[in-house]
């Protein structure tokens, strides 16, 4: 199956700082990149869609200028999570997906194993 | 409104057969994913069901009823690492995915 990997796998730092997570497809093309966040004992999710080139789509409640993604190429997806407090903590995971809306396993999500995020 | 349900928590015995349930109400429908996730780790694809009827796989099998959204994800000869989290998740009109909140199965010896 298809490889998506993330860096770091883990992260701690100090309140006010801001930290860059990195998602890759490895071995296609990710026309679509996911942002999910998972706080414990909870489902995923969804903070953000991204399209090569294009600008994200937040989803409701998440702050654009807080969370910053940039995919710039059809293998790389980047979240900055801009100026972390301690409630930013916790566990982001990236999905990529291929293909196009035509194609049945088209929107099948590969997702990555996710960076856990510690704010003190 | 789009919703998905799925128990919180299950339990069954290392050994025995668990089907975990999943109801739906979306709009549009372009399929339904189960994936498994691990604790502390990132899900897994187990499944896709697109038309209705049973894909087997394995020790895994995923039910599909478009007409009831239903569907459910049956594990047999439970292992003690299938000890995990499923997540049933559907694809809408606009091929987003939609997340249930997840069932928490706890295999016992």
């Amino acid at each position: 199956g298809a490889v998506v990997s993330q860096h770091p796998s883990w992260v701690i730092c100090k309140s006010g700082t801001s930290v860059k997570i990195e998602c890759r497809s490895l071995d296609f093309q990710a026309t679509t990149m996911f942002w999910y966040r998972q706080f414990p004992k909870q489902s995923l999710m969804l903070m953000a869609t991204s399209n090569e080139g294009s600008k994200a789509t937040y989803e409701q409640g998440v702050e654009k200028d807080k969370f910053l993604i940039n995919h710039a190429s059809l293998t790389l997806s980047t979240l900055t999570v801009t100026s972390a407090h301690p409630e930013d903590s916790s566990f982001y995971i990236c999905s990529a997906r291929g293909g196009t809306s035509g194609e049945i396993f088209s929107y099948e999500q590969y997702f990555g194993p996710g960076t856990r995020l510690t704010v003190t | 409104g789009q919703n998905i349900d799925q128990p919180t928590e299950m339990t069954a015995t290392e050994g025995a057969i668990v089907q975990i349930n999943c109801t739906y109400q979306t709009s549009g429908f372009n399929g339904l994913f189960w994936y498994q996730q691990h604790a502390g780790e990132a899900p897994t694809f187990l499944s896709y069901n697109v038309l209705d009827g049973l894909e087997e796989k394995g020790r895994f099998s995923s039910f599909l009823s478009r007409s009831k959204g239903y569907s459910y994800l049956l594990l047999k000869e439970l292992q003690m690492k299938d000890s995990a989290s499923y997540l049933c998740a559907v694809g809408d009109s606009n091929y987003q995915l939609i997340w249930g909140a997840g069932t928490k199965l706890i295999i016992k010896p």
